[in-house]
């Protein structure tokens, strides 16, 4: 079946470096990408967004570059911050519905 | 705040209770929908409303109803609870007619339920 998946299930970086957290997606008809932050008891917040016309996209501190290629999503966070810790999962949206991964978890050492 | 409101935040269930979670949003979305997350399983889709008056089945719906009471309100109710039901259950609320801002979902902040 149609599955989003991660490469990574947990990724430790240095407070102050960046990150990088990789998706692969299966579903070529999916035009719309979304990263999801989810901290420890809460529900997910989304992050950035990307639509399939574009292959790079800027926000806040973090990048979503998209490579329909090879099918490979990635968030970028620059100078990662002890508040970045949490579980980031990738989505598509081939139509209606939205398909997410099982999540990567992102820990910050101080 | 605006958001998508869900109770309760903690449930615990004897096996063959019933039970219906509340969720409602106050951001005038379009689409709400009920998830449930597991561990190593990834965010499931149970039901969705596409919009007010609609609802329609999704990943993993056996054991669940859904009513959309009005454009703000959907509620998930679970009519005999079962262990395998045990999880974590999110709602979340969307604007897909909205633009491409507004395309993300906008979830609650999860009702934690056990079934024994």
């Amino acid at each position: 079946g149609e599955s989003v998946g991660l490469h990574l299930p947990t990724l430790s970086v240095q407070e102050g470096d960046n990150s990088i957290i990789n998706c692969a997606y299966s579903n070529s008809a999916s035009d719309y990408f979304i990263w999801y932050k989810q901290e420890s008891g809460k529900g997910p917040q989304f992050i950035i967004d990307i639509r399939s016309n574009m292959d790079k996209r800027q926000g806040q501190r973090v990048t979503v570059l998209l490579n329909k290629t090879v099918k490979h999503l990635s968030l970028q966070i620059a100078a990662t911050q002890p508040g970045d810790s949490a579980v980031y999962f990738c989505a598509e949206t081939p139509g209606f519905k939205t398909i997410f991964g099982a999540g990567t978890r992102l820990f910050v050492k101080a | 705040n605006a958001g998508v409101t869900q109770t309760p935040k903690f449930q615990v269930l004897k096996t063959g209770q019933s039970m219906t979670l509340q969720c409602a949003q106050d951001m005038n979305h379009n689409s709400m929908y009920w998830y449930r997350q597991d561990p190593g399983m990834g965010l499931r889709l149970i039901y969705y409303s596409a919009s007010e008056g609609t609802t329609d089945k999704g990943e993993v719906p056996n054991g669940y109803n859904v009513s959309r009471l009005n454009k703000r309100e959907f509620s998930l109710r679970l009519e005999s609870a079962a262990p395998s039901q045990t999880s974590v259950y999110f709602c979340a609320s969307s604007d897909p007619g909205g633009g491409f801002a507004n395309y993300g979902y906008t979830f609650g902040s999860g009702t934690r339920l056990t079934v024994v």
